[in-house]
């Protein structure tokens, strides 16, 4: 596609449900990664992926958040049984390889409301 | 751990000025900065990207620079337009272990007309 995809936009849910992220990454680009943006936080780093390489899940903040990427495309961010403190915007990156010269472009970003 | 600073956290300036937004970084082993610009409600969109055996990088009427010894980077923006108006984020990807980005909590950019 012409870029890094995510849905849904927005996402309001119930504490305690859980939520599924989608994030759709530029073709061909093999690096991804999820962000998480709060108020007072600034941007903080979840999850990467790099081709068929291990995760590096170091950024997740609990057991509850885990992530996905199936066919080395397409990502899942799933939260279970969120809480409030969740809420937050969440954003997915791809870039061409990770060996460090290439950009990295972010989607539009998820914003998760958990009442 | 890496701690990445951006000053000032917010900047009115009137059409037409040039000005400097200032990065800094605690750790100079990066392998890359990047600076992004995020409007209200949007993602982030990459302005510019340097390498860490790079001094600057130009894009139109942005210019940044790169002192990885000092640990610091400033994106200059000539000739400011409304259309400047966003958030400006700083973020710093390091130069072993972990491979995503460390990010700044950015200058907001208001550019009066």
């Amino acid at each position: 596609g012409a870029g890094v995809s995510q849905s849904p936009s927005n996402k309001v849910t119930e504490k305690g449900k859980d939520v599924e992220l989608r994030c759709d990454p530029i073709s061909g680009h093999t690096a991804l990664y999820w962000y998480r943006q709060s108020l007072g936080q600034g941007l903080e780093f979840l999850i990467y992926f790099q081709g068929n390489s291990a995760p590096d899940k170091s950024g997740l903040p609990s057991d509850r958040f885990s992530a996905e990427r199936t066919g080395g495309s397409v990502s899942t961010l799933t939260i279970q049984r969120t809480q409030q403190e969740d809420s937050a915007v969440y954003l997915c990156a791809s870039s061409l390889d990770s060996s460090g010269t290439e950009t990295q472009y972010f989607g539009p970003g998820t914003r998760l409301l958990v009442l | 751990k890496q701690e990445v600073t951006q000053i000032p956290a917010a900047l009115s300036v009137p059409e037409g000025e040039n000005l400097v937004l200032n990065c800094s970084f605690t750790d100079s082993a990066i392998y890359n900065l990047q600076w992004f610009r995020q409007d209200p409600g949007k993602g982030l969109t990459s302005l510019l990207l340097i390498q860490s055996s790079q001094r600057e990088q130009t894009s139109g009427r942005l210019n940044a620079s790169l002192d990885k010894s000092s640990g610091r980077s400033t994106l200059y923006i000539a000739a400011s337009q409304p259309g400047d108006s966003a958030t400006y984020l700083c973020a710093v990807r390091p130069g072993t272990g972990r491979r995503a980005l460390t990010f700044g909590s950015g200058t907001r950019l208001q550019v009066q007309p």
